[in-house]
C-alpha cells in the first residue's frame, strides 16, 4: 500500500465552482499535513497545513483532515483558472520527512 | 538569504560525468531536504540533514549520489557517473524547527543527462 495516495486527475471544474481534492495516508502515526500546489514548470508552494481534526479555512482554501478515515482533504471555493496546478499533498510520517503524493492535476475552466 | 537558492538551474551533462548541486537554505533554517522529481512523478526523497545530527541517507538511490553540508549552511548534492535515468528536477528544500510549519522549496535544478 502506498503511503500517501492522490487521485491523479485531471481534475476538471468550471470557474466558480468548488473543487474537491482528496488524500488517504496509511501511517495512523502521521502528525501533520500539508497541501502544496506546484505550476507547471515550477516547484512547490506550501499553501496549507492542519494537524488537528476538523476543518481550517485561509481565504478561498479549507483543509479538512480525518485521522479516524486517515484522510485530508482540500476544497477551493470560487475556483480561478489561476487555480489551474497539481496539487500535491504531504504527510509527515512521525519525523521531520514529508512523505508526498504524486499530485492531483486540477483545471479550472473560464 | 530570503528564499531557498538553488544552482545551477540547469545542466546537461554526458553521460558518464559527475555533476554537483548546490542548495543555499533560509537562513536560520536547520533543516534541509533533497527531493527529486521526475516528468510524471512525484517528489522522491533523498537525503535529509538536521542541525550537526548525521544525515538520513536512506533515500539516495545508489552509491553514485552523495550530499554533503557545510557549517550548517550550503549543502552539495553530487552525482558521480551520470546515467541517463538520472534526468529529474532536483529540489531543496528547508524547514525551521517544528516540522508542523513544512517545507519552503528552491526553484530547483533541471538534470538532463545526454
Amino acid at each position: 500500500q502506498k503511503e500517501v495516495e492522490q487521485n491523479s486527475g485531471p481534475l476538471s471544474v468550471p470557474e466558480g465552482a468548488i473543487a474537491s481534492l482528496n488524500c488517504t495516508y496509511s501511517d495512523r502515526g502521521s502528525q501533520s499535513f500539508f497541501w502544496y500546489r506546484q505550476y507547471s514548470g515550477k516547484s512547490p508552494e506550501l499553501i496549507m497545513f492542519i494537524y488537528s481534526n476538523g476543518d481550517k479555512e485561509d481565504g478561498r482554501f479549507t483543509a479538512q483532515l480525518n485521522k479516524a478515515s486517515q484522510y485530508v482533504s482540500l476544497l477551493i471555493r470560487d475556483s480561478q483558472p489561476s487555480d489551474s496546478a497539481t496539487y500535491l499533498c504531504a504527510v509527515n510520517l512521525r519525523n521531520y520527512k514529508l512523505t508526498f503524493g504524486k499530485g492531483t492535476l486540477l483545471t479550472v475552466n473560464p | 538569504g530570503a528564499g531557498v537558492s538553488q544552482s545551477p538551474s540547469n545542466k546537461v551533462t554526458e553521460k558518464g560525468k559527475d555533476v554537483e548541486l548546490r542548495c543555499d537554505p533560509i537562513s536560520g533554517h536547520t533543516a534541509l531536504y533533497w527531493y527529486r522529481q521526475s516528468l510524471g512523478q512525484g517528489l522522491e526523497f533523498l537525503i535529509y540533514f538536521q542541525g550537526n545530527s548525521a544525515p538520513d541517507k536512506s533515500g539516495l538511490p545508489s552509491d553514485r549520489f552523495s550530499a554533503e553540508r557545510t557549517g550548517g549552511s550550503v549543502s552539495t548534492l553530487t552525482i558521480q557517473r551520470t546515467q541517463q535515468e538520472d534526468s529529474a528536477v532536483y529540489l531543496c528544500a528547508s524547514s525551521s524547527p517544528g516540522a508542523n510549519y513544512g517545507y519552503t522549496f528552491g526553484s530547483g535544478t533541471r538534470l538532463t543527462v545526454v
